[in-house]
């Protein structure tokens, strides 16, 4: 299976800041990446899709880049509700795996 | 507005059955891959299975074959999740969740999510 690895496993920052998430791939991906967020006890959201595009009504603080293996998020100007759990995913080889997160808490 | 509202899920014995279902609306059903996608207590997100719209394709983590089985009623705008020889580490909350295509697929709705706990 595609193995998908996210750093840090965690992260500690301040509203305002500017924070940034890798995941990288075991093997060739293109651009079949996913972002997700997600707060316990709610329904996990998707951010970013296909790498890159966002996904319809979120914040366009939330960026994504990469390509092939490397894959970055990038939240900027971090607001309160940015606290949570992120997940990448890889839709080009089932089965679809996840990173295994990285959670965002306040400092 | 999209819903999709789990239920079904509680406490089974190892080796017990247990039955899913996602209700579904705000869309049109029929059009759309689904997926279930499980979290185990203080564990990531993992994909179980996913099913065609006509039911034609459906596929599974290994971890799951030949115990669960993923249907779908697109007349009750529904999906299911039947999950047979249930075993401890099959404990998660399960979420149903629509699948989309553009360019790459990808899970655009997710619902609450249904506690499942086997354990004697």
């Amino acid at each position: 299976d595609l193995q998908m690895t996210q750093s840090p496993s965690s992260l500690s920052a301040s509203v305002g800041d500017r924070i940034a998430i890798t995941c990288r791939a075991s093997q060739n991906i293109n651009s079949c990446l996913n972002w997700y967020q997600h707060m316990p006890g709610k329904a996990p959201k998707v951010l970013i899709y296909a790498a890159s595009t966002l996904q319809s009504g979120i914040p366009s603080r939330f960026n994504g880049s990469g390509s092939g293996t490397d894959f970055i998020l990038t939240i900027r100007n971090l607001q309160p509700e940015d606290f949570a759990t992120y997940y990448c995913q890889q839709t080009c080889n089932l089965p679809w795996t996840f990173g295994q997160g990285t959670k965002v808490e306040m400092k | 507005e999209v819903q999709l509202v789990e239920s079904g899920g509680g406490l089974v014995q190892p080796g017990g059955s247990l039955r899913l279902s996602c209700a579904a609306s705000g869309f049109t059903f029929s059009n759309y891959w689904m997926s279930w996608v499980r979290q185990a207590p203080g564990k990531g997100l993992e994909w179980v299975a996913n099913i065609k719209p006509d039911e034609s394709d459906k596929f599974y983590v290994d971890s799951v074959k030949g115990r669960f089985t993923i249907s779908r009623d697109n007349a009750k705008n529904s999906l299911y999740l039947q999950m047979n020889s249930l075993r401890a580490e099959d404990t998660a909350l399960y979420y149903c969740a629509r699948v989309d295509y553009r360019n790459r697929w990808y899970q655009s709705y997710w619902g609450q999510g249904i506690l499942v706990t086997v354990s004697s």
